[in-house]
């Protein structure tokens, strides 16, 4: 079946380093936009970057643009973000979800089960 | 406005019709998609485009708009309805992807 997995979140310190991982499974990965999206302890949805299917195309969110990255490896099915300089700010799950667009617009039809980033000294 | 502005909670009684409605300049020109998330899942998309469902979601969902707003409608609401609901579209520079503040719904 369809499917996202994530891994990698974990404790970090405060202007540390993480990589998160998104395996996906079930559909062919390298036709679709991939992207990460956020939510802290009891807040809201952010969307935190995008990725195009063959990569020529990269966005971020003006909290995340400089420290983070985000790539992926199609051979491997597989989706990146590399999270530098983490602040106690980015603590939060991270999604990782399939893009649908649809005109000008878009969706996020498939999500991971998200993996948990602890950003504390 | 960036933003997209949702009620922070909405009620229904079991059985009846709720409205949930996102607010934002962007929604002239962007459709909306909305997005369930019950506690401790992460979100299902429920509605995207002018008004289409994803397969498995009931045909008691829907969407629409209207100038700077969009509204999902949920006619005859069930019990496993009550969670959390995001619209999504893009912001008032059409660059960055938004969420609204999220509702929760809460079935009576």
């Amino acid at each position: 079946q369809v499917q996202l997995v994530e891994s990698g979140g974990g404790l970090v310190k405060p202007g540390g380093s993480l990589r998160l991982s998104c395996a996906a499974s079930g559909f062919t990965f390298s036709d679709y936009y991939m992207s990460w999206i956020r939510q802290a302890p009891g807040k809201g949805l952010e969307w935190v970057s995008y990725i195009s299917s063959s990569s020529s195309y990269t966005n971020y969110a003006d909290s995340v643009k400089g420290r983070f990255t985000i790539s992926r490896d199609n051979a491997k099915n597989s989706l990146y973000l590399q999270m530098n300089s983490l602040r106690a700010e980015d603590t939060a799950v991270y999604y990782c979800a399939r893009a649908l667009i649809v005109g000008a617009s878009d969706a996020f039809d498939i999500w991971g089960q998200g993996t948990m980033v602890t950003v504390s000294s | 406005s960036s933003e997209l502005t949702q009620d922070p909670a909405v009620s229904v009684a079991l059985g009846q019709t709720v409205r949930i409605t996102c607010q934002g300049d962007s929604l002239r020109s962007y459709y909306a998609s909305w997005y369930q998330q019950k506690p401790g899942q992460a979100p299902v998309l429920v509605i995207y485009g002018k008004n289409n469902r994803p397969s498995g979601i009931p045909d008691r969902f829907s969407g629409s708009s209207s100038g700077n707003t969009a509204s999902l409608t949920i006619t005859g609401a069930q019990a496993e309805d009550e969670a959390d609901y995001y619209c999504n579209s893009r912001d008032s520079s059409g660059n960055h992807p938004l969420f609204g503040g999220g509702t929760k719904l809460t079935v009576l």
